[in-house]
């Protein structure tokens, strides 16, 4: 079974600095996908990124890109420019041809003024 | 732009007591997923229904019943609801293949 593991439970930065998330798998599948999900005190999820397990670029979104080590099973997310409304939790998520989507345990990251 | 509806956003219940949690998509998604969400975890899926008449067992599927009424609408039934599934639920739809889920804005259920 797929697992996703998350070793940042909280994280706390300033506004306009970079930070970095961290996220690993495991895996015996060589094509899947991989997800960062937002969830601010709004409760909602909301996609941030996306990447193809096939593709060896990195995906990128404005402030938003990842740093995928296929080899390591390594997913890490990093916000540039930090804003305040990035205050969030964010969820590292596995998809593959099972159609299920597997989770991490989240960190709770805080941006602050 | 309503996306995935879910109905209710809260709801109080009593052990033992029924209820269900309604989901609606118009985006004419095929798969359609509940999840549920405890304090300090990451969703856990409980049911899928990967197309219209199909529905199969998540992660942690106990104590609950699932009905794809039609491609729009994925219901999730608690017969006797417990104090344990006192939770967040999400309801999620996503396109063929690979494309993300969408989620709907949760349904916060306490059970006393």
């Amino acid at each position: 079974a797929q697992t996703v593991t998350q070793s940042q439970p909280e994280m706390s930065v300033q506004e306009a600095e970079t930070v970095t998330l961290s996220c690993t798998y495991d895996t015996s599948e060589s094509n899947y996908y991989l997800f960062w999900y937002k969830q601010p005190p709004s409760r909602q999820m909301i996609l941030v990124i996306r990447q193809e397990a096939y593709k060896q670029q990195n995906a990128t979104e404005n402030r938003f890109s990842v740093n995928f080590q296929k080899a390591a099973k390594s997913f890490s997310l990093k916000i540039s420019d930090s804003q305040l409304g990035d205050t969030a939790m964010y969820f590292c998520a596995f998809f593959s041809g099972a159609q299920k989507l597997v989770f991490g345990q989240g960190t709770r990251l805080t941006i602050n003024p | 732009n309503a996306g995935v509806t879910q109905t209710p956003k809260f709801q109080v219940l009593k052990t033992g007591q029924s209820m269900t949690l309604q989901c609606a998509q118009d985006m004419n998604h095929n798969s359609m997923y509940w999840y549920r969400q405890d304090p300090g975890m990451g969703l856990r899926l409980i049911y899928y229904s990967a197309s219209e008449g199909t529905t199969d067992k998540g992660e942690v599927p106990n104590g609950y019943n699932v009905s794809r009424l039609n491609k729009r609408e994925f219901s999730l039934r608690l017969e006797s609801a417990a104090p344990s599934q006192t939770s967040v639920y999400f309801c999620a739809s996503s396109g063929l293949g690979t494309q993300p889920q969408h989620f709907g804005d949760g349904t916060r259920l306490s059970i006393l």
